[in-house]
């Protein structure tokens, strides 16, 4: 299997533009996780699906991001519109069910200027 | 309060000596823990999962959960140079949905 599979690895974009990553789990994963990076914060959970259904975006720092699911091997993660505090790595990652472990995309590196 | 603790270093450790890394986690009713390992500009990567109170070995890797301390180690023998890293601390909740991490603990293994 190739893996958790993100896309763009790295995105510029200006202070106002909408951004959009995206993330194709493991094939037979029914969790998907997505999380953001920042020295200051660490990695923190953004939100998660359990099949393609999310249950908590609590991690969602503001209503300019929003996040999909639409079928089992698809998933994006939208802000709108972007600031530069929403520089960051952001990860998706997968698990094959609840209570086991996730495996981890290489990343999207934001940079808002 | 953060939900997963560790302490964020670094911790240096000298080449071939054990190398002993801890997290506390706050959740009582978490039931699986995980250890991954982070190289700089690097993802995630797992290196152990420990469900049981009590030891799990797998090479080089020893896992340690104590659930009634609420307390997750992972000490690494015959340390290396390639193991220098940041080592993140994860556990998934009571409801055996998410999974939240600690803050990391930068290791690094002097020659």
């Amino acid at each position: 299997d190739a893996g958790v599979i993100q896309s763009p690895r790295h995105e510029v974009t200006e202070m106002g533009q909408e951004v959009t990553l995206r993330c194709k789990p493991i094939s037979g994963h029914n969790s998907l996780f997505w999380y953001r990076q920042t020295m200051m914060r660490g990695l923190e959970l953004l939100i998660y699906f359990n099949n393609n259904v999310p249950i908590d975006d609590s991690g969602m720092p503001e209503d300019r991001f929003s996040a999909k699911m639409p079928n089992a091997s698809f998933s994006t993660l939208k802000i709108q519109p972007s600031e530069p505090r929403d520089s960051a790595v952001y990860f998706c990652a997968s698990s094959p069910q609840g209570n086991t472990e996730a495996f981890f995309g290489q990343g999207t590196r934001l940079t808002v200027v | 309060q953060k939900e997963v603790e560790q302490n964020s270093g670094p911790l240096s450790v000298p080449e071939g000596a054990i190398a002993s890394l801890n997290c506390t986690y706050s959740d009582r009713g978490s039931q699986s823990f995980f250890w991954y390992r982070q190289y700089s500009g690097k993802s995630p990567e797992l290196i152990m999962s420990i469900y049981s109170n009590g030891d799990k070995e797998d090479g080089r890797f020893t896992a340690q959960l104590n659930k009634a301390s609420q307390y997750v180690s992972l000490l690494i023998r015959d340390s290396q140079p390639s193991d220098s890293a940041t080592y993140l601390c994860a556990a998934c909740d009571s409801s055996a949905s998410k999974i939240i991490f600690g803050s990391g603990t930068r290791l690094s293994i002097r020659p």
